[in-house]
């Protein structure tokens, strides 16, 4: 099926860093949603983008629709510990199945 | 705030054996999905429903998988017989609509077979 590249698989920061991360694929996509799920519990949406280009913020987070619609961004600006988690990208393909494509998560690990 | 519920959180069970996960969604949402999420991956759409009608059941084993949605509001995901891969978050997720995709996801269903 189609696949999301998340990357990178995982990130360890000092506190008060900023972080970023992205979500790449050969296909277009015409929705992008980032979501961060903690341990054994289910995903919280974060931010939630429609059309290319667009830039969301959400407190801290910022997140970008690429204009090439194959890609998005997301950015954390001074990570503080209850960041921790798995940031998921999920994208909306522009053909076919209307279902979400998750990518395989960004983990992202914090020193105090 | 408002949210989706599902239950039990955790599931041991043993292979060959049934199991069946429940899941209330967001009030007002006609959309219901169930994923699975097996660990260090991302999740993966089983079946979808749009009021009590599945839309997409694409990705889900027929075979021994099911899942109803009665009156279109909560929604029963069971497997009969459990196989050992069957091991995996079961996660349940509800929209406002069909056309709205953002999902909003419950805590999940801990799923262990042994």
């Amino acid at each position: 099926g189609q696949q999301l590249n998340q990357s990178p698989q995982s990130m360890f920061i000092q506190e008060g860093e900023d972080v970023s991360m992205n979500c790449t694929s050969s296909s277009i996509f015409n929705t992008w949603l980032w979501y961060k799920q903690d341990p054994g519990e289910g995903p919280v949406l974060l931010i939630a983008l429609y059309k290319a280009g667009e830039l969301t913020s959400n407190g801290r987070l910022t997140a970008q629709f690429g204009i090439t619609r194959k890609d998005s961004f997301l950015n954390i600006s001074a990570s503080i510990p209850s960041d921790v988690g798995i940031y998921f990208c999920a994208g909306r393909l522009i053909q076919g199945a209307q279902k979400l494509v998750f990518g395989q998560g960004t983990r992202l690990t914090i020193n105090p | 705030e408002a949210e989706v519920a599902q239950s039990p959180r955790y599931k041991i069970t043993e292979k060959s054996q049934a199991v069946a996960f429940w899941c209330d969604p967001i009030s007002g949402h006609a959309t219901l999905y169930w994923y699975r999420q097996i660990l260090g991956q991302g999740p993966e759409l089983l079946v979808q429903f749009q009021d009590e009608s599945v839309v997409d059941d694409s990705q889900l084993p027929k075979d021994r998988f099911s899942a109803e949605r009665l009156k279109g509001v909560d929604s029963t995901l069971k497997i009969q017989p459990a196989e050992l891969g069957d091991s995996a978050m079961y996660l349940c997720a509800s929209s406002l609509v069909r056309a709205s995709y953002e999902q909003y996801f419950g805590p999940g269903t801990r799923l262990t077979v042994t």
